[in-house]
């Protein structure tokens, strides 16, 4: 069976410091992978997407990062966080088909102050 | 680009009734259509999905209905249960990677 981690479960942050979320798929090898960004109450918007490691493309500029370094990991960073990144962060996968459901990771919860 | 609007904002109904939750979509190209709950403070799973090639598609107690030609689809409950109880986003997908979701519904089951 295939599982997803997140890390870390939780962040609080300084306006201006570095970020840094990892996200973990095990038991599914060449799985498409996205980051997504939830503000309090709010609807899910899809930041990154990468097919195969190496390759990211951005959907929306929100002054953050993704990189793919292995098969099975997924980064998103920032040099320097703004109040507004504020929010959950969740990680998701699919099969490397077209069209198929996403399965999403337990989330980061980042606090920016 | 895409534009998913979730018509419903909250939606209460008596545990045991049938819900219903209605989006529209822009973009002619979009074709998977995925439903995901979501519960309190907790992450996204899948529900359902609906493909373009087909208008009607149930899971259980669960239907999607798609009209293309109103580019609109809705998600339809029977016999509601108090763990139906979450926020329900519709999407859209108007390519092979990219998903645009609506604004969620909270759908709260009345005892």
């Amino acid at each position: 069976a295939q599982t997803i981690h997140q890390w870390p479960v939780a962040e609080i942050k300084a306006v201006g410091s570095p970020l840094s979320l990892g996200c973990t798929i095990k038991g599914k090898s060449s799985p498409n992978l996205y980051w997504y960004w939830q503000a309090t109450g709010g609807t899910l918007q899809q930041l990154f997407y990468s097919i195969t490691v190496g390759q990211v493309e951005s959907v929306v500029q929100l002054n953050l990062s993704a990189s793919r370094p292995k098969d099975d990991q997924f980064i998103l960073s920032t040099e320097k966080l703004l109040l507004s990144h504020s929010g959950f962060y969740l990680c998701a996968w699919s099969p490397d088909w077209v069209y198929a459901e996403q399965f999403f990771g337990p989330g980061t919860r980042l606090t920016v102050l | 680009g895409e534009k998913v609007e979730q018509h419903e904002s909250t939606l209460s109904v008596r545990e045991g009734d049938s819900a219903v939750i209605n989006c529209t979509y822009t973009d002619t190209a979009s074709s998977y259509f995925p439903w995901y709950k979501q519960e309190a403070g907790k992450s996204l799973h899948f529900v359902i999905d609906i493909r373009s090639n087909v208008d009607r598609k149930q899971s259980q107690r669960l239907t999607v209905l798609l009209d293309k030609k109103a580019k609109r689809f809705s998600l339809h409950i029977t016999a509601t249960q108090p763990e139906d109880s979450a926020i329900y986003f519709c999407a859209a997908s108007p390519n092979t990677n990219k998903v645009v979701f609506g604004t969620g519904t909270r759908l709260q089951v009345l005892p």
